[in-house]
């Protein structure tokens, strides 16, 4: 059974910094591309960060570019966010979502076939 | 960015209905959609994925139709368990974007 597990959210003042992990299991990590998505209170889903199986490839909302790092430790099966400069506005939820899809030529399309339970991250003086 | 709206944001509905929800996106995806069910406190749960492919393990109650920029999410007879809100998402470009969610109510 797939399962992503994620820690390391907690009150931060703005302007600070955070490093969230997602722990998988259940699957070949190293085979697949995982994501980060967020969620504030009352708001919709809100994808923010890519990254490709080796690591190598990675991708990031406007949102969060400069400020976020999104990695990956194949060898721990885990996946990380850094993230400094926090404002309040990155209050949410934040998930790991593992990747299912299939790439046709230079065109890869990925959906998110199996997400974590949640993190909270508030961002406040 | 292409953005996702859905329609209507709140339905209310009995047991046994059948309901559709509307995604629109601001510009082609061709069948590059999915839907995600979402229940309070919980994460949310891939339904469809490519507009019409049924998730395994999800009931056949749901379908999904459409292309281009139309897309529709069927449940053909609600049960209990499908209250809940769901959420489109495009997955044709990055930044992969979601619908702003549609609340199904009793």
């Amino acid at each position: 059974e797939v399962q992503l597990v994620e820690s390391g959210g907690d009150l931060v003042q703005p302007g600070g910094s955070l490093r969230l992990s997602c722990a998988a299991s259940g699957f070949t990590f190293s085979m697949y591309s995982i994501n980060w998505m967020r969620q504030a209170p009352g708001m919709r889903l809100e994808w923010i960060a890519y990254i490709g199986h080796t690591g190598e490839t990675k991708y990031y909302a406007d949102s969060v570019k400069g400020r976020f790092t999104i990695s990956r430790d194949n060898a721990k099966n885990s996946l990380y966010l850094q993230m400094n400069s926090l404002r309040d506005e990155d209050t949410a939820v934040y998930y790991c979502a593992k990747d299912r899809g299939h790439c046709n030529g230079g065109n890869c399309y990925r959906y998110h076939d199996s997400w974590g339970q949640g993190t909270l991250v508030t961002v406040s003086s | 960015d292409i953005q996702m709206t859905q329609s209507p944001s709140t339905l209310s509905a009995s047991v046994g209905d059948r309901v559709t929800i509307t995604c629109r996106a601001s510009q082609s995806i061709s069948t590059w959609l999915a839907w995600y069910q979402q229940k309070p406190g919980a994460a949310p749960k891939l339904l469809i994925y490519q507009t019409s492919n049924l998730e395994s393990g999800v009931p056949s109650r749901f379908s999904g139709s459409g292309s281009g920029t139309e897309f529709t999410l069927t449940i053909s007879s609600l049960q209990p368990e499908d209250f809940a809100t769901f959420y489109c998402q495009q997955y044709d470009n990055y930044p992969y974007t979601f619908g702003q969610g549609t609340k199904l109510e009793i």
